[in-house]
């Protein structure tokens, strides 16, 4: 079945390092690839995302690209910041015409903690 | 602002209680779920409603009961046969499961953290 999975946390990075998160994914057809962040005590927040192969999501800094001869969707930063401390979820969106059309598929959530 | 509302943001349940933890939204919305989410742990689909006065079971709906009367409400009741309930839970909505919206995100709301006395 459709699934995704996360590299495992914690990562720990300092101010200004760069970031990359890996996540890969398994599907049939085309799924929409998304990245969420989640701050403590808060829900999901959409951070980017991406509806077709070699697409490019970006936002705030962030950026991912929806690979499909790699089956992945690796979120990079070229410069964290304190404020980026957070829980990253990859997630996929089953495609249109599955009986799970419209469903979410979450990886286990990547926590990233940034040091000054 | 159009969002999603949940409430109450903490709830504490006794023993043999069940409880309801609502989730409103103003975005038009056709598509609502419930997910359930663990320390240390991704989300679980517990509900899902695509269209008012329609729902599914998730992945882990046992223990868990919902209605879909309206079209801005999703409420969520988390029954006496759910043993383990103590969790955050998070609600959240997207245009539609129909093509060609069926790729668009989800929104969630700021989530209910249950706890049991």
């Amino acid at each position: 079945g459709d699934s995704v999975t996360q590299m495992e946390g914690p990562v720990t990075l300092s101010e200004e390092a760069f970031l990359t998160i890996n996540c890969t994914y398994t599907a049939t057809g085309y799924p929409s690839l998304f990245w969420y962040v989640q701050y403590p005590g808060e829900g999901l927040q959409l951070l980017l995302k991406a509806t077709k192969a070699d697409d490019k999501g970006s936002n705030k800094g962030f950026e991912a690209t929806y690979r499909k001869e790699t089956t992945s969707f690796h979120l990079e930063k070229g410069s964290v910041q304190v404020s980026d401390s957070a829980v990253y979820f990859c997630a996929l969106s089953v495609p249109y015409g599955s009986s799970n059309t419209g469903k979410l598929i979450f990886g286990q959530g990547t926590t990233l903690q940034v040091k000054p | 602002d159009g969002g999603i509302t949940q409430s109450p943001k903490y709830l504490f349940r006794k023993e043999g209680q069940n409880v309801t933890l609502s989730c409103e939204q103003n975005l038009n919305h056709d598509a609502m779920y419930w997910y359930r989410q663990d320390p240390g742990q991704g989300l679980r689909l517990i509900y899902y409603s695509q269209i008012v006065n329609d729902f599914q079971k998730g992945d882990i709906a046992e223990g868990y009961s919902v209605s879909r009367e309206k079209k801005e409400s999703f409420p969520l009741t988390v029954t006496s046969a759910q043993k383990n309930p103590t969790a955050f839970y998070l609600c959240a909505s997207s245009i539609s499961h129909r093509s060609p919206y069926s790729n668009q995100p989800q929104h969630f709301g700021d989530g209910t953290r249950l706890s049991i006395l």
